[in-house]
């Protein structure tokens, strides 16, 4: 068990719809970042939060967003939701952004 | 685009060879290299964070070397057993913070 949580484990919605995934970071830790891993991908970067503030941007869509609130959780909004996006989407958290990335279970979403 | 790659991207041993894995990355801009474990449904897990030049760790059977440099790591599993089926992801960390990873090896152990 890493410490960072996620919820849900599993989402299943169809084409068109808007989720929310939900990532809670180790206590003390200041850095969250979001990952997506699609069907015969490598782990891709989403984006990163530092204590409330967006820290660094990798290949997030415009249909995604994402923010962290004052007490370090952060959520990942996805719209518009397309086939494509089907994927298990990781939250990690570090004390450092050099440091060791702590990962979360995980978000499976389905879109049908 | 960052170019981290990982080869070989799959790897069948027996119990009890000792196996190695390359991962290169632009030799540019370096601030650290990560390894990670990830087993089937579970998350990844961090193996080594490495941050200079020449840097070697150990953690029980599994070492890793770094040349940053020339842009490249290497990590040995000595004894494999079959608790260490995996996949192994490296990850370059450069001066922007962003962590890029390489598409991992898969390493299968048979008994």
């Amino acid at each position: 068990d890493s410490g960072v949580t996620q919820t849900p484990k599993h989402l299943i919605t169809a084409t068109g719809q808007r989720v929310t995934l939900r990532c809670s970071p180790r206590s003390g830790d200041l850095s969250v970042y979001w990952y997506q891993q699609s069907l015969d991908q490598g782990l891709q970067f989403l984006i990163q939060y530092y204590n409330g503030e967006e820290r660094a941007k990798g290949n997030i869509l415009e249909r995604f967003s994402a923010q962290q609130f004052p007490d370090l959780h952060s959520e990942l909004n996805l719209s518009s939701l397309e086939l494509g996006d089907s994927a298990l989407y990781f939250c990690a958290s570090s004390v450092e952004t050099r440091g060791e990335r702590f990962f979360g279970p995980g978000t499976r979403l389905t879109v049908l | 685009i960052l170019n981290v790659e990982q080869s070989p991207q799959s790897l069948h041993v027996q119990e009890g060879d000792s196996t190695n894995f390359t991962c290169s990355f632009p030799s540019s801009n370096f601030y650290a290299l990560h390894w990670y474990r990830w087993e089937t449904a579970k998350s990844p897990k961090a193996l080594f964070v490495m941050t200079l030049n020449g840097d070697e760790k150990k953690k029980g059977r599994i070492s890793a070397t770094l040349n940053t440099k020339e842009g490249y790591s290497y990590l040995y599993i000595k004894g494999s057993q079959p608790e260490d089926s995996a996949t192994y992801l490296c990850a370059f960390n450069n001066a922007g913070n962003m962590l890029t990873f390489g598409g991992g090896t898969r390493l299968m152990v048979k008994p």
